[in-house]
Formats: structure tokens, C-alpha cells, sequence
């Protein structure tokens, strides 16, 4: 069962930053936020993940409220390539494991 | 690097035959997992593994059957092949089932079942 709410879709110009909200307030306090794309048909590609601190790395930036109740996931500079959905999970141990609850996520268009 | 690779890629059954999608990966990882991903939804975890020579149950099972004979690969069968079947199949791959540890997918098999 998905515990995150995302928008279903966004627009941004390319160059400019694309910034992707998430909501997850029902999250536990030893509950990761991870961030995953799907181009096209591709795999979900794993871009980002975290616990309370803002983390970085070459692809994107994910800052987390002080409550962690959400998430933005933020692409510096959008290009036309970065277009795909792109998922906010939480992740959960369940009694099937550690399982990753891919929801519908959102639909960002890179705009030229 | 090839991480995570899904065979075959594309695949046309027909309803009553079956086949066996193979994933295998490179990482040397403990934990191995397929999804089916149906058109509109996410991901669903059909079964997993947690080391060679395990096997588990995830959210739909029914219908498949998994192996995990060697570390590297994990195998999913379909027995009979049925219409409901129609989907894309994922792989992935985790070092260990740490909430710290991301999975990393393959690119899918595309199944359709006539």
C-alpha cells in the first residue's frame, strides 16, 4: 500500500530546476524515502534516497521537512532527457519482505 | 556494467504454454525480487529471494514459480499462461534487505498472452 501522495503530473522548461513534491505523513521514524524514474519503458531507475538530512549526489537533491512528513525531489537543471515519471516511496518492512511500493508517481514533461 | 539483465526482452504466448524469464545480475547481491508492472499501476511484487536456494511469496504469487539455484540468477516461471498474465516483468536486486540499500532493476520483459 502506497503511503506517499504525489501530483499525477508537472511541466518544466528545460535548464530550469524541476522541483517534485511528495507527501508522506504517516511516516515511522527508521522509514527511508527513496526516489526512482521510468523512462519510457525503461526500468525504474534509482535516483536518490534518505532518512531526515538532505542528500545530494550527481543526478538530484532530495530535501526532507524537519517533521518528515515530505520530500521534494529536485533536478537542477531539467533537460529534455529527464522526462519520465518519476516515484517518491516509502520504504517499509512488511512480512513480504522489504519491499518497495511503487504508487503512480508523476508524470514530469521537460519542456523545450 | 551490466547490473541487472532481463532475457528475453519481448515474448508472444499463447494462453495454456509456458516459459521461464531468466534475471540475472552482476553485483554480487543477497536479495532478488520480481515485479509486474500492468499499464496505469505501479509495481506489484510477485515473488522474492533473499539468498541461493530461497525462495518467497510477495503480493501476487499466483501463477508463478521461482528458482534461485545460483546467487547471481533468479528465474520465474509461468506454468500455464494465462491472458491475465499480460504484463512487464521486472527484476531487481539488493545487497541486502537493509532499508538503506536501494534495488536495482532490469529493463524488463514485455509478455503478452493471447
Amino acid at each position: 500500500d502506497a503511503k506517499t501522495t504525489q501530483p499525477p503530473s508537472m511541466d518544466c522548461a528545460e535548464g530550469r530546476a524541476a522541483n517534485l513534491p511528495c507527501n508522506h505523513s504517516t511516516i515511522s521514524g527508521n522509514e527511508y524515502v527513496y526516489w526512482y524514474r521510468q523512462i519510457h519503458s525503461q526500468g525504474p531507475q534509482y535516483i536518490i534516497h534518505g532518512l531526515k538530512n538532505n542528500e545530494t549526489n550527481e543526478m538530484a537533491s532530495l530535501i526532507i521537512t524537519e517533521d518528515r512528513k515530505s520530500s521534494t525531489l529536485i533536478l537542477p537543471h531539467a533537460t529534455l532527457r529527464d522526462t519520465a515519471v518519476y516515484y517518491c516511496i516509502v520504504r517499509v518492512l512488511t512480512n513480504t519482505g522489504n519491499q518497495f511500493y511503487f504508487g503512480t508517481g508523476t508524470s514530469l514533461t521537460v519542456i523545450p | 556494467n551490466a547490473g541487472v539483465t532481463q532475457t528475453p526482452k519481448f515474448r508472444v504466448l499463447k494462453t495454456g504454454q509456458s516459459m521461464t524469464l531468466l534475471c540475472a545480475q552482476d553485483m554480487n547481491h543477497e536479495y532478488m525480487y520480481w515485479y509486474r508492472q500492468d499499464p496505469g499501476m505501479g509495481l506489484r511484487l510477485i515473488h522474492y529471494s533473499v539468498g541461493e536456494g530461497t525462495t518467497a511469496k510477495g503480493e501476487v504469487p499466483d501463477g508463478y514459480n521461482v528458482s534461485r539455484l545460483k546467487k547471481q540468477n533468479f528465474l520465474l516461471g509461468l506454468e500455464s499462461a494465462a491472458p491475465s498474465q499480460t504484463s512487464v516483468y521486472f527484476c531487481a536486486s539488493s545487497y541486502d534487505s537493509g532499508l538503506d540499500q536501494p534495488q536495482h532493476f532490469g529493463d524488463g520483459t514485455r509478455l503478452s498472452i493471447l
